[in-house]
């Protein structure tokens, strides 16, 4: 049964430190998407990739925060420095694309970061 | 970012009961999609819909694309505890596999909390 899976899946930290999460997608996905969840915000887009390329990160704060994938097997999403603020539920999810129709897409379990 | 309009925002029901949600959005959609999610867990695929007018079943869940591609609609029947949880409406719109940016991304709901009342 393949599944996204996500690394930590808890993390405490204090602000001003970096944070760092990580990602495997289902093997043979093309396309990794960065999601944060708050209660206030719900489900927000951050950043995807496919065929490991950025190809949007409009959603994430630039200026503290990064996406990269270093392989096909891993994603990562970096935050430095953390802020308080950015306490919430982060998912990766992953899907395929191939032509017209996009693959729908699978989510890992989280990683809940909280941010003293 | 954008959300889609769930409703309701909970609901609270007893065992057996049927139960309707629906989500509508002020853009239109050529996909509507329905997740569920348990609490410390992800969403999980419930059904997918691709065409304005399809109803599609899983089990006891049906879905509706709307005529307007503007809305959705999911029902479940005879309910049990374990569809306790949060159910998600999600849009997306799939342009031309030649203008491939932007056309995964996934416009969520504000969710529907499903409790069952003992």
């Amino acid at each position: 049964d393949a599944r996204v899976t996500q690394t930590p899946r808890h993390k405490v930290t204090e602000m001003g430190q970096e944070v760092t999460m990580r990602c495997q997608p289902i093997l043979g996905h093309n396309t990794v998407f960065w999601y944060r969840q708050t209660m206030m915000q719900g489900l927000e887009l951050l950043a995807y990739f496919r065929n490991r390329a950025p190809l949007d990160d409009s959603g994430m704060p630039k200026d503290r925060f990064s996406a990269e994938m270093p392989d096909a097997t891993l994603a990562t999403l970096k935050i430095q420095p953390s802020e308080p603020r950015d306490s919430a539920v982060y998912f990766c999810a992953s899907g395929f694309r191939t032509g017209g129709r996009a693959d729908t897409q699978y989510f890992g379990p989280g990683t809940r970061l909280t941010v003293l | 970012g954008q959300q889609l309009n769930q409703s309701p925002q909970s609901m609270f029901i007893q065992e057996g009961e049927d139960v309707s949600m629906n989500c509508t959005s002020s853009s239109i959609f050529n996909t509507w999609l329905w997740y569920k999610q348990d609490p410390g867990e992800g969403p999980v695929l419930l059904i997918a819909l691709y065409k304005a007018g399809e109803l599609t079943s899983n089990g006891r869940l049906t879905a509706q694309f709307g005529i307007t591609r503007k809305d959705s609609f999911l029902n479940i029947s005879a309910s049990i505890p374990s569809d306790v949880g949060i159910y998600f409406c999600a849009g997306q719109f799939n342009g031309k596999a030649a203008s491939n940016f932007g056309n995964e991304k996934l416009t969520f709901g504000t969710g529907t909390r499903l409790t069952i009342i003992p």
